[in-house]
């Protein structure tokens, strides 16, 4: 079965410095991966998502940065933070789209307070 | 542009039925999803619909009218677990998941 994990699940940063969230994915191969945002009490905001290594498509221009260095890796980062980062990080997979599996399945999320 | 629309807030009796609404008006349309995120944790899926009817899932049923740009998580039976947000996505052309504001269903003893 496929799993899959994010870390750190909490973060505490002070503004301008680095970010690194971390995502992989077991059981699959080839999944198309997200990176959302969820601001406290309010829905999800498409930050990132991939296709393949290296490919990689931005939905909101801002100071965040994805990467996927291997197939089942998806890298969120920032150089210098900024106090509206905040919030709650969530990675996701899904299947090749129209192939049977397009419901996307989320990690447990990362909680960053930029302070 | 795209939208999707459900209530913010909606409250009912443990026990009882509630009805949970969503309209979208997105470019194409690849299906309709509801999941379930419980404060502080990550969404889970809970239903798909494609085709226009009534899906049954145990305590959770779904709807869709494609005609109408219209669906429904009905859920019964409330249990205090089921006190949640629930967020209505549709698949759009493209293949891209746009995702509603989510309803939090607060339920009550």
């Amino acid at each position: 079965s496929q799993t899959i994990h994010q870390w750190p699940a909490t973060l505490v940063q002070p503004v301008g410095s680095p970010l690194s969230l971390e995502c992989t994915v077991e059981g699959t191969s080839n999944p198309n991966l997200y990176w959302y945002r969820q601001a406290a009490g309010r829905g999800l905001q498409l930050l990132f998502y991939s296709v393949g290594i290296g490919q990689i498509s931005s939905e909101v221009p801002q100071n965040l940065s994805a990467s996927r260095p291997q197939d089942r890796q998806f890298i969120l980062s920032s150089k210098k933070l900024l106090l509206s980062d905040s919030g709650f990080y969530l990675c996701a997979w899904s299947g090749v789209p129209g192939q049977g599996v397009d419901e996307q399945f989320f990690g447990p999320g990362t909680r960053l307070t930029v302070l | 542009g795209q939208n999707i629309d459900q209530p913010t807030e909606m409250t009912a009796t443990e026990g009882a039925i509630v009805q949970i609404n969503c309209t979208y008006q997105t470019s194409g349309f690849n299906g309709l999803f509801w999941y379930q995120q419980h404060a502080g944790e990550a969404p889970t899926f809970l239903s798909y619909n494609v085709l226009d009817g009534l899906e049954e899932k145990g305590r959770f049923s779904s709807f869709l009218s494609r005609s109408k740009g219209y669906s429904y998580l009905l859920l019964k039976e409330l249990q205090m677990k089921d006190s949640a947000s629930y967020l209505c996505a549709v698949l759009d052309s493209n293949y891209q998941l746009i995702w509603g504001a989510g309803t939090k269903l607060i339920i009550k003893p």
